[in-house]
């Protein structure tokens, strides 16, 4: 069965700061991969997707991932946080039987002054 | 593209109570999807439909809960005698067909039993 690891459940880091926030995943087969931020008393918004092709993945306000097959990671960075990324984030991936996300438990981003 | 939309976006009810959830997905969107997040965790899937034929449940889904989507478009998930564990952000999502398809989330609806 898939599964989705989000190692840190809490990040804290400081304004124009960079930032990694790590996923690791378990397939026996090839996968999609997600990652969706979610604002307080919102739902999901999709940051950026791995389908396949080049493993370094560019995403919306400035953040981007990178897909590593051996070790099963897909870590989504960003090279100086706004105050405004503060939200949780989820990685996600694509059961491919019935398409449907299999989330981790996410990792709250906390950016500060 | 007007979104996914949800409504109610919170619901107060006594446990015990029936109640319905409505999700109107992206127009052109074949697949539409339930899930539920609970405090501190990711999303976890409910059910999926296909157009009007539903094709997954999970075993989250007890005999309590519901789901249809009538005419392909707008979908409906009905608890009913709710219970304290029901308490949730119930979250809907639409996409075209293919694992390689994202999905649009809508804001979701917070259940709370009192």
């Amino acid at each position: 069965a898939q599964s989705v690891t989000q190692l840190d459940s809490q990040v804290p880091v400081f304004e124009e700061a960079p930032v990694e926030l790590r996923c690791n995943y378990s397939s026996s087969v090839s996968v999609y991969l997600f990652w969706y931020v979610q604002y307080p008393n919102q739902g999901l918004q999709l940051l950026l997707k791995y389908l396949s092709g080049s493993t370094l993945v560019k995403g919306i306000n400035g953040f981007e991932a990178e897909f590593n097959k051996s070790q099963t990671s897909f870590h989504l960075r960003k090279p100086s946080v706004h105050i405004s990324d503060t939200a949780e984030y989820f990685c996600a991936v694509s059961d491919l039987g019935t398409d449907k996300l299999i989330f981790g438990t996410g990792t709250r981003l906390q950016v500060f002054p | 593209d007007t979104g996914v939309s949800q409504d109610p976006r919170h619901k107060i009810t006594k446990r015990g109570q029936n109640v319905t959830f409505r999700c109107d997905p992206i127009s052109e969107h074949n697949r539409l999807y339930w899930y539920r997040q609970t405090l501190g965790q990711g999303p976890e899937f409910l059910t999926y439909f296909q157009n009007e034929a539903q094709l997954e449940k999970s075993r989250l889904l007890s005999d309590r809960f519901s789901a249809e989507r009538p005419k392909g478009s707008f979908s409906t998930l009905e608890i009913q005698r709710t219970e304290q564990g029901d308490s949730a952000m119930y979250l809907c999502a639409s996409s075209r067909t293919g694992s390689n398809q994202p999905q649009h989330f809508g804001d979701g609806t917070r259940l709370s039993i009192l």
